[in-house]
């Protein structure tokens, strides 16, 4: 089945500095890649929506500029988390869609839970 | 805009009781629906799915039934184990390049 592998699975960072997550479709083509944001015991936020090759979209709230998010190629899509504070202290997943998935479920990446100290 | 309704956790139950999650959902036109699972630590699995009226999602004892008329997607279970202690969250998507909406999640604690 298509697989979804996110990187890192867990990062710690000091306040102020910048953090790269990585998430990478294995064994599809992924046209389309959604991040997402969990706080502790709450659901997921939905945060933007990457196309290959064209600027994310952000949803209201979420500062583009704090987090960059790059999908360069159709395998792999960054989110930088910039000039980190506590506050940014979460859970991150991505999730891909491929050319043919119409409206089947999204693949999701394990999660990188991020601790900025 | 399309939302997803769960009932509130966290639900506690003995081993082998029967579950039930309650959910519901607006949206505008007829979407897929969604359980996924969130054990401790770790990300999503899509646990069943239905994508359209009448549909029954089943898996690993799991079952939901996508109801239009009450705009539902209650997922049940059976006979619960502790082992299915975790988050459920209930979703929606609809075709096209368009996220999956989420309800808050319902945390189980089955214990033995």
């Amino acid at each position: 089945g298509a697989v979804v592998s996110q990187h890192p699975s867990w990062v710690i960072c000091k306040s102020g500095t910048s953090v790269k997550i990585e998430c990478r479709s294995l064994d599809f083509q992924a046209t389309t890649m959604f991040w997402y944001r969990q706080f502790p015991k709450q659901s997921l936020m939905l945060m933007a929506t990457s196309n290959e090759g064209s600027k994310a979209t952000y949803e209201q709230g979420v500062e583009k500029d704090k987090f960059l998010i790059n999908h360069a190629s159709l395998t792999l899509s960054t989110l930088t988390v910039t000039s980190a504070h506590p506050e940014d202290s979460s859970f991150y997943i991505c999730s891909a869609r491929g050319l043919a998935d119409g409206n089947s479920p999204l693949h999701f990446g394990n999660g990188t839970r991020l601790t900025v100290t | 805009g399309d939302s997803v309704t769960q009932m509130e956790g966290p639900v506690t139950l003995s081993e082998e009781a029967f579950l039930t999650i309650n959910c519901t959902y607006t949206a505008t036109g007829y979407p897929s629906l969604f359980w996924y699972v969130q054990y401790p630590g770790e990300g999503l699995q899509l646990l069943l799915k239905a994508t359209k009226a009448d549909d029954k999602g089943s898996n690993k004892g799991f079952e939901a039934t996508y109801r239009k008329e009450t705009t539902s997607f209650h997922l049940e279970k059976g006979s619960v184990q502790v082992s299915d202690s975790a988050v459920y969250f209930c979703a929606l998507r609809f075709s096209g390049n368009t996220p999956l909406v989420f309800g808050k999640g319902t945390r189980l604690s089955v214990i033995a």
